[in-house]
């Protein structure tokens, strides 16, 4: 079966500071992509990063980089240098390569991200 | 270029009436798919379209619920009947057709049933 589990309900950091951000996973397929997602104040769901299983290097995308740990079925989010309008709740998602659920996106249940001034 | 357009943006439905919402892909992509958010359920897989062709609406309820994609612009999900428990931001997506291909959201439709 798949699951994607984020544990953290919400975390509060300084602004201007390194935030990491949980998620972990469970998937059969030896094929994968695991997505982190962004949902502002107005509802707007925004695509951040990407990690794609056979790709060994962490992904980095402005101040967004990710700490994959494929033994460990995990795919942390590192935030550095916070700003206020980082302050969001963040979804992580797993997409399966494979098979007939080859197109769903698998959804953690989000964390919420309080950057303070 | 534009995004995933949805109309409306907000709906209020009293109980036992249809209710119909679109969505308009990211042109050039060929997969769409629905969503519906609930703050008890979270993110929900509900259907998805590849080339207009229904592949997977194992998330689909069984009863009152359709999605059809008539053409390559613009999907439609169906709800008859609505019931109170339909109360959901309802939240359509489209990428490329590869199957790791990123998936982008629209802004998501607001349902209210009465």
């Amino acid at each position: 079966a798949q699951k994607v589990t984020q544990t953290q309900t919400s975390i509060s950091v300084m602004e201007k500071t390194t935030v990491t951000m949980d998620c972990v996973y469970e998937t059969q397929d030896s094929s994968y992509f695991l997505f982190w997602y962004k949902q502002t104040a107005s509802g707007e769901i925004v695509f951040l990063i990407r990690q794609d299983s056979y790709k060994k290097e962490n992904a980095t995308v402005g101040h967004y980089s990710l700490n994959f740990q494929k033994p460990k079925s995990s795919i942390g989010l590192i935030i550095t240098a916070t700003q206020i309008e980082d302050s969001a709740v963040y979804f992580c998602a797993m997409r399966e390569g494979r098979g007939s659920a080859l197109g769903r996106l698998h959804f953690g249940a989000g964390t919420q991200l309080i950057v303070i001034p | 270029n534009a995004g995933v357009i949805q109309t409306p943006r907000h709906k209020v439905t009293g109980k036992g009436q249809e209710a119909t919402l679109w969505c308009e892909p990211i042109s050039g992509h060929s997969a769409v798919f629905w969503y519906r958010q609930t703050i008890v359920q979270g993110l929900e897989f509900l259907t998805y379209f590849r080339n207009q062709a229904p592949i997977d609406d194992s998330g689909m309820p069984k009863e009152r619920f359709s999605a059809q994609m008539p053409n390559q612009s613009h999907s439609t999900l169906k709800i008859q009947s609505t019931q109170p428990q339909d109360s959901a931001v309802y939240l359509c997506a489209s990428s490329l057709a590869q199957g790791g291909d990123t998936q982008y959201f629209g802004p998501g439709t607001r349902l209210l049933v009465l």
